[in-house]
């Protein structure tokens, strides 16, 4: 099975930078999900990382090391409307796709 | 486009009762799952649609839960009798198909509070 740690809660101000680490176990590792979700909204696609390195997608980028079981979410330039739960998703091997497991979720507050 | 949609957003029903939701996945979308979240836990897969055909249920709970996709298009997933544990939020999702990579699209789910 898989095993999928996020922190549960982070703090950072208008502007900042905010880094949500994300960490897995798995048997047959097929790639990792970055979604966002707003209070009552559907999760949203961030992005998917199946090799090792990291990926910008304007003010996010999501980098994945497979050897050390490992990926970030990277948030820059923060604005309010970044305020949401952000969640790990990890997709493998032995299961059909679309078969995610996923995370608790991290919360990220962004304050004036 | 539409994305993913989902009826009702809200139900609340009491123990013992029935419930169907549904999903209409976005057009085209061969692939469609259902999710759930219940209260402090994390999303857990259900089952997995390729067309009208499941093809991973492993995630069903137990045999109080049907989900059924006839036609290939919307599905639908049923609770009977309904219990106070299967109150959660029921997503569905859906890919264009089962390659490696394919984006997969959440809807906003269906809250359920069973009392």
């Amino acid at each position: 099975g898989q095993n999928i740690d996020q922190p549960t809660e982070m703090t950072a101000t208008e502007g900042a930078i905010v880094q949500i680490n994300c960490t897995y176990q798995t048997s047959g590792f097929n790639g990792l999900f970055w979604y966002q979700q707003h209070a009552g909204e559907a999760p949203t696609f961030l992005s998917y990382n199946v090799l090792d390195g990291l990926e910008e997608k304007g003010r996010f980028s999501s980098f994945l090391s497979r050897s050390k079981g490992y990926s970030y979410l990277l948030l820059k330039e923060l604005q309010m409307k970044d305020s949401a739960s952000y969640l790990c998703a990890v997709s493998s091997t032995t299961d059909s796709w679309g078969k995610l497991q996923f995370g608790s979720g991290t919360q990220v507050v962004v304050t004036p | 486009e539409a994305g993913v949609t989902q009826f009702p957003s809200h139900s609340v029903i009491e123990k013992g009762q029935t419930v169907t939701l549904r999903c209409d996945p976005i057009s085209g979308h061969d692939n469609l799952y259902w999710y759930r979240r219940v209260m402090g836990k994390e999303i857990k897969f259900l089952l997995h649609f390729v067309k009208e055909s499941k093809q991973d249920e492993s995630g069903m709970p137990n045999n109080r839960f049907l989900a059924e996709r006839t036609g290939g298009t919307y599905s639908t997933l049923k609770v009977q009798p309904a219990e106070l544990e299967d109150s959660g939020v029921y997503f569905c999702a859906s890919s264009l198909d089962s390659s490696s990579g394919n984006t997969i699209y959440f809807g906003e789910g269906s809250w359920l509070t069973v009392v």
